[in-house]
């Protein structure tokens, strides 16, 4: 079984201000991780994904995450936040063994992210 | 590329009534996964379709069904429906395996009198 920890369910942040929003999981297989993106009234985009290699991944609007093997922690950053960032942003993870099986996210909470000036 | 499309968009029953949403996925795409995003749980997974054929299930009661056809569209149904079925009911497609992306549908807004 697998499960996701969004230790935070809200992240009020200054525009132009770092942002941390943190993701630990817990799994008895390897996993694939992911951030998805929730605007309102919309659903989930795809933010950034780790399947293997680098630790480190980046999105192309400036986030970027760490898989931490050690920590099982997937933890989402961005250096300066914009005020279209508010959002709500879902960790999820995969079955990373059995690839070709089944496609099922488990998700955590959800960490709501409000930008203001 | 057209994305997913769901239909309805939003959608208002009683208590005992049944639905049926409908899930188109993107073109190609042979996995449909269906979620339940509530307040109060979150996202949940319900089933996965791949190729007509159901891959995974999630803790969800036999109310909740659903169905691919050979073209990759999706319908889930829930029937008797209950107070606490109200949630936004999310498709997503993908090529499969669990390395892909999944693409998010707009999601069905069901509310439940």
């Amino acid at each position: 079984a697998q499960s996701v920890t969004q230790l935070d369910s809200q992240v009020p942040v200054f525009e132009e201000a770092p942002v941390e929003l943190r993701c630990n999981y817990s799994s008895s297989v390897s996993v694939y991780l992911f951030w998805y993106v929730q605007y309102p009234n919309q659903g989930l985009q795809l933010l950034l994904k780790y399947l293997s290699g680098s630790t480190l991944v980046e999105s192309i609007n400036g986030f970027e995450a760490e898989f931490n093997k050690s920590q099982t922690s997937f933890h989402l950053r961005k250096p300066s936040v914009h005020i279209s960032d508010t959002a709500e942003y879902f960790c999820a993870v995969s079955d990373g063994e059995n690839t070709g099986t089944a496609s099922k996210l488990t998700f955590g909470t959800g960490t709501r992210l409000q930008v203001t000036l | 590329k057209a994305g997913v499309t769901q239909t309805p968009r939003y959608l208002i029953k009683t208590r005992g009534q049944q639905v049926t949403l409908s899930c188109s996925p993107i073109s190609g795409h042979r996995s449909v996964s269906w979620y339940q995003q509530t307040p109060g749980q979150g996202l949940q997974f319900l089933f996965e379709y791949f190729s007509e054929t159901q891959r995974n299930k999630g803790n969800f009661p036999g109310r909740f069904s659903g169905r691919q056809f050979s073209n990759s569209r999706s319908e889930m149904n829930v029937s008797t429906l209950e107070l606490g079925d109200s949630a936004l009911y999310l498709c997503a497609s993908s090529w499969g395996g669990s390395y892909n992306e999944q693409f998010f549908g707009p999601g069905t807004r069901l509310t439940v009198l």
